[in-house]
């Protein structure tokens, strides 16, 4: 069964404090590796696909990276703003649905 | 503004009754996609609909069903509600029929009391 699972699953962290998420899969034949960001009772936003491992992608204080095996979603200097519950994401091996994992909750305190 | 637009916002029910979601995809895409966030379950996918035609399901409910319309919008309708069925349902739409990135709606929020 193609599985997504997030760690850890909630993170508090001090303004400026720097971490890293994590996101493993278990789907063979990656067809791609989604971060969206969701915040309170809103939908997902689209953040980043990564599509091989090596490959790197970064927007703001974000920086997305894959390996074979797990994606690792790095924050740099965090800021309030940037609490949000992030997900990722898998395509099932039919390609035909995207497999979330459960999210990680991040709090970036002033 | 994601341009993907779902009807009701907040929907308050009882157990047993029938509803109907309403979801209005992106200008131009022809996927739907239903999934269904609960606190202790995540976003479960539930359907996938491209072009009027179902695509992939996930563990939706016999009680579920959705379709796709002639001009794209799609309904999600829920019936025999159930108190664990109280969730956020959200819609989210794509271009073609392959994975590829999806935007998502602002959701529906169903309580069943």
């Amino acid at each position: 069964e193609d599985q997504v699972t997030q760690s850890p699953e909630a993170l508090r962290l001090q303004e400026g404090e720097s971490s890293s998420l994590n996101c493993s899969y278990t789907v063979s034949g990656l067809r791609g590796l989604f971060w969206y960001r969701q915040d309170p009772g809103k939908g997902p936003e689209f953040l980043f696909t990564l599509y091989s491992a090596g490959e790197e992608k970064e927007k703001e204080r974000l920086k997305a990276t894959l390996t074979k095996k797990e994606s690792f979603l790095h924050i740099t200097a965090p800021k309030p703003e940037d609490s949000a519950t992030y997900l990722c994401a898998s395509p099932n091996n039919a390609g035909n649905m995207l497999t979330f994992g459960g999210g990680t909750r991040l709090m970036v305190k002033p | 503004d994601s341009g993907v637009t779902q009807t009701p916002k907040h929907l308050i029910t009882a157990t047993g009754q029938r509803v109907t979601l309403r979801c209005s995809p992106r200008s131009g895409d022809l996927s739907v996609y239903w999934y269904q966030q609960s606190l202790d379950q995540g976003l479960q996918f539930l359907i996938h609909y491209y072009n009027g035609e179902e695509r992939a399901k996930g563990n939706i409910l016999e009680r579920f069903s959705a379709q796709q319309f002639p001009d794209l919008h799609s309904e999600l309708n829920l019936s025999s509600l159930e108190l664990g069925d109280s969730a956020l349902y959200f819609c989210a739409s794509s271009a073609s029929g392959g994975i590829e990135v999806l935007t998502f709606g602002a959701g529906s929020r169903l309580t069943v009391l």
